[in-house]
């Protein structure tokens, strides 16, 4: 099975400030099939990009997902207060489908 | 409004069965794959299982043999039946529907119902 490991395990900014989050996979995810979700305190998780560049609907364009083969990227161009939260990547290209083990993303 | 209720957590001791439900609403159920994802507390997500439209079932080797997946299109409703459960299948599990034309992205998501395995 495909591990995914994300970095940082927390990244702490401030509102206004752009997040980068690493996705990494231990082999290629087949046809770019990675999908990065947002979930906070209480809630369950939502989908935010998939395909790993398509933004699902209704997600503000300040995030966008990048790349290919075994690196991924989820950007937040600037912060929203409403933006702080756990971050997850999943690679759905292979079963069994898998979860990075998330990214805290924090406020400085 | 696309809507996704589980129902039928509880505590069960090792070795016991449960069986969840999901009832969808808001939607063409039967066109939808659908998929049961489960979180510990404190933890990450972990995928349990997927059922596609023609009943294609699947499993990650954790559950498999274990829990079973299936759909009742007539009643707009997902089941999963998880028997020989463990301490480690303790957690708060989700139903998701998957979106159409990248069918394993999960686009909604149910508020989740809570299991709990222990003596």
């Amino acid at each position: 099975e495909i591990v995914l490991t994300q970095s940082p395990g927390t990244l702490s900014l401030s509102p206004g400030e752009r997040a980068t989050l690493s996705c990494r996979a231990s082999q290629s995810v087949s046809g770019s099939y990675l999908a990065w979700y947002q979930q906070k305190p209480g809630q369950a998780p939502r989908l935010l990009i998939y395909a790993a560049s398509s933004r699902a609907t209704g997600i503000p364009d300040r995030f966008s997902g990048s790349g290919s083969g075994t690196d991924f990227t989820l950007t937040i161009s600037r912060l929203e207060p409403e933006d702080f939260a756990v971050y997850y990547c999943q690679q759905y290209g292979s079963s069994p489908s898998t979860f990075g083990q998330g990214t805290r993303l924090e406020i400085k | 409004e696309v809507q996704l209720v589980e129902s039928g957590g509880g505590l069960v001791q090792p070795g016991g069965s449960l069986r969840l439900s999901c009832a969808a609403s808001g939607f063409t159920f039967s066109s939808y794959d659908m998929h049961w994802v489960r979180q510990a507390t404190g933890k990450g997500l972990e995928w349990v299982s997927a059922i596609g439209t023609a009943g294609d079932t699947h499993y990650p080797g954790s559950v498999k043999g274990r829990f079973t997946i299936s759909r009742e299109n007539a009643r707009n409703s997902l089941y999963l039946q998880m028997d020989s459960l463990r301490a480690g299948d303790t957690a708060v599990y989700y139903c998701a529907r998957g979106r159409r034309g990248s069918s394993w992205a999960l686009d909604d998501w149910g508020q989740g119902t809570l299991v709990t395995v222990s003596s």
